[in-house]
Parts: C-alpha cells; structure tokens; sequence
C-alpha cells in the first residue's frame, strides 16, 4: 500500500527566503509525481507534474525534483511572497492519487 | 476551455436525506476521481470512472456511496440517508487517456446537519 510523507508539516518563513519542501511515498512503482497548492476552503491548483521518467520539472519560481528509487521528491520555491502562503500537496500515481498530509506553509511580509 | 465543474459548491442535508454531487469534466477529458477530505485530514481517493464505466471503487464506502459518469451528462457522486460522518469537502478531478495530470474541480462542501 502506498503512503505518502511530507516533512515538514508546517513552515513559517520571512518574505525573500528560498525553502524546500520534501516529500517521500514507499512504493517507487510510481506513474508520475503532481504537486498542488491548496488555499483555505478551496480547491487544488496543479503547480507542476513529473513524470515517472523525468528527473525535474521547473515553473516560474518553482522547481520539483523526483528520485523515484529513493522514494523522494522535493519542491523548491525560490524568492517566496506573501502571495505563495497555502498548503501544499504531494501526490503520487498509479490511477489514482495517493495525496500526503500536505506542508503548510506562511510567508511573512 | 473551462475547467472541472462541480454544484452545488456548498450541500447542506439533514440526516437521512440524500446527497447529489455533480461533476462535469474539463472538455476532451474521458476520466473523472472522487476525492474526500474530512475536516483536519489529508485527502483520500474514492472512484476512478470513465465513461459509462466504473474502473476502480476500492476507496467507496461499500454502503449509501454510489458513483456513476453516464455516456451524457456529469459524473454524480450519490450519497444515501447521509449520517454526520459523511461531512466533507468531495473534489472531482478529470484527466485525459494516459496516466497524465489530474486536473481538480473547486469541490463541494457537504454539512450534514
């Protein structure tokens, strides 16, 4: 059975910082990897998907890597705005998503 | 291209009573999800449908759930005589053929009374 682990859970960071969130999942028979942005009481925006094949993804100031045989993904987000507080979301693939507890991330002007 | 559709965005039901929740995917899109999250956890998968057709339903309660996505119209997500536990936020995604990115819908909030 899949599970799905992102570390930290929660993340207060000054305006300006670069960070990276983790992401880690146990069965590497993985399709592709998305990650998401959730906004308080709303719904999930797709930020960037990798495929099982791809090493990295980059958009904007994001840029998600995959190691699928270690079981591990990273989203950095580079020069974070107040704008980029939400919680975000790992999500691993078969035909499913299998979604991990998400970081909550706050970023203070 | 509009995205993923679903209504109403907000359900209030007493207990007892049935929920209807639509879903209508991004155009040119063949598969829809069911997704829950219950208040303060993660999001769990429910059902994986294509048209006409149920592929996975490991993630339904195995009873008052029922998920259909007819060859006309939005997928419906029934719930039966909805009991407190069922109060949640339920998300459609839709994706193309492939294993390719899922594409989530603003979700709806159910409140059973």
């Amino acid at each position: 059975k899949q599970e799905v682990t992102q570390i930290p859970a929660a993340l207060s960071v000054p305006e300006g910082e670069n960070l990276v969130l983790n992401c880690s999942f146990t069965d590497s028979a993985i399709y592709n990897l998305q990650w998401f942005r959730q906004d308080p009481g709303k719904g999930l925006t797709s930020l960037l998907l990798i495929q099982s094949s791809q090493r990295e993804q980059t958009s904007g100031r994001l840029n998600a890597s995959l190691d699928k045989s270690s079981g591990r993904s990273t989203l950095y987000i580079a020069a974070s705005q107040p704008g980029d507080s939400a919680t975000y979301l790992c999500a691993v693939s078969g035909s499913r998503l299998t979604f991990g507890e998400g970081t909550q991330l706050t970023v203070n002007p | 291209n509009a995205g993923v559709m679903q209504n109403p965005r907000h359900l209030v039901r007493r207990r007892g009573q049935e929920a209807r929740l639509r879903c209508s995917p991004m155009k040119g899109h063949s598969h829809v999800y069911w997704y829950r999250q219950l208040p303060e956890e993660g999001l769990k998968f429910m059902v994986y449908l294509q048209k006409e057709n149920i592929i996975d339903e490991s993630g339904m309660p195995k009873e008052r759930f029922s998920a259909e996505f007819p060859k006309e119209g939005p997928s419906i997500l029934r719930i039966q005589q909805v009991v407190r536990g069922d109060s949640a936020a339920y998300f459609c995604a839709s994706s193309p053929p492939g294993l390719r990115a899922q594409y989530f819908g603003p979700g709806t909030r159910l409140t059973v009374l």
